[in-house]
């Protein structure tokens, strides 16, 4: 659906340990985000993606991790560093190209307890 | 960096009423401005854009307007329905970078 799959849908995780979250895409986009909703808070900038092999801060890195080995995906691993985990996450990906809209995936939601 | 703010935070309407939703940039050289629709548990979708060399865009029942000058742009939606109940994020990018930067969001809600 949209071309951009997220994996699993809902994840519950104990405090303290590492999770990583799937973001695969069949869209031949260049570009790959992801995006932490907080109620209230609108969306904000984890961690993007412009190229394989490369990839930059957003505005909420800290406690995050990201790979991007292959063009289809960019999996965000949340680190035990993380203070306040327990969030949704929406990854998104566009053609390469500052105009270029962002088409998202269905999001996953992190419980850390 | 770009900061973007979005008012109202909720907005109530009678079905057939208006609705607009404003935001304001802090970043002049920002150029790209799209706004998208998130209904609830659903994923956030483009529902129109505009660049910065245009200062209105239309789409049957949704504008966009522009000021550049004064760093802001909204949302206008006519003859509004219930299943445009939804939150609506604004954003906007800088000419210099590929971060698309949110606002905060609206919640809009179509009583029949």
């Amino acid at each position: 659906d949209g071309g951009i799959t997220q994996s699993p849908k809902y994840l519950f995780r104990k405090e303290g340990q590492n999770v990583t979250l799937s973001c695969e895409q069949n869209l031949n986009h260049d570009a790959m985000y992801w995006y932490r909703q907080d109620p209230g808070q609108g969306l904000r900038l984890i961690y993007y993606s412009q190229i394989v092999n490369d990839f930059q801060k957003g505005d909420i890195a800290e406690g995050y991790s990201v790979s991007r080995e292959k063009k289809e995906s960019f999996p965000l691993t949340v680190t035990s560093a993380q203070k306040n985990p327990t969030a949704f996450y929406l990854c998104a990906s566009s053609i390469e190209g500052r105009d270029s809209p962002l088409h998202f995936g269905n999001g996953t939601r992190l419980t850390v307890t | 960096g770009e900061n973007v703010e979005q008012h109202p935070s909720t907005l109530s309407v009678q079905e057939g009423d208006s609705a607009v939703i404003k935001c304001t940039y802090s970043d002049s050289a920002s150029n790209y401005f799209p706004w998208y629709k998130q209904e609830l548990g659903k994923r956030p979708q483009l529902i129109i854009d505009i660049r910065s060399n245009v200062g209105e865009k239309k789409d049957q029942r949704i504008a966009v307007t522009l000021n550049k000058t004064a760093k802001h742009f909204s949302l206008h939606i006519t003859e509004t329905q219930p299943e445009d109940s939804a939150v609506y994020f604004c954003a906007a990018r800088a000419v210099n970078t590929d971060k698309l930067i949110f606002g905060t969001g609206t919640r809009l809600q179509v009583f029949p």
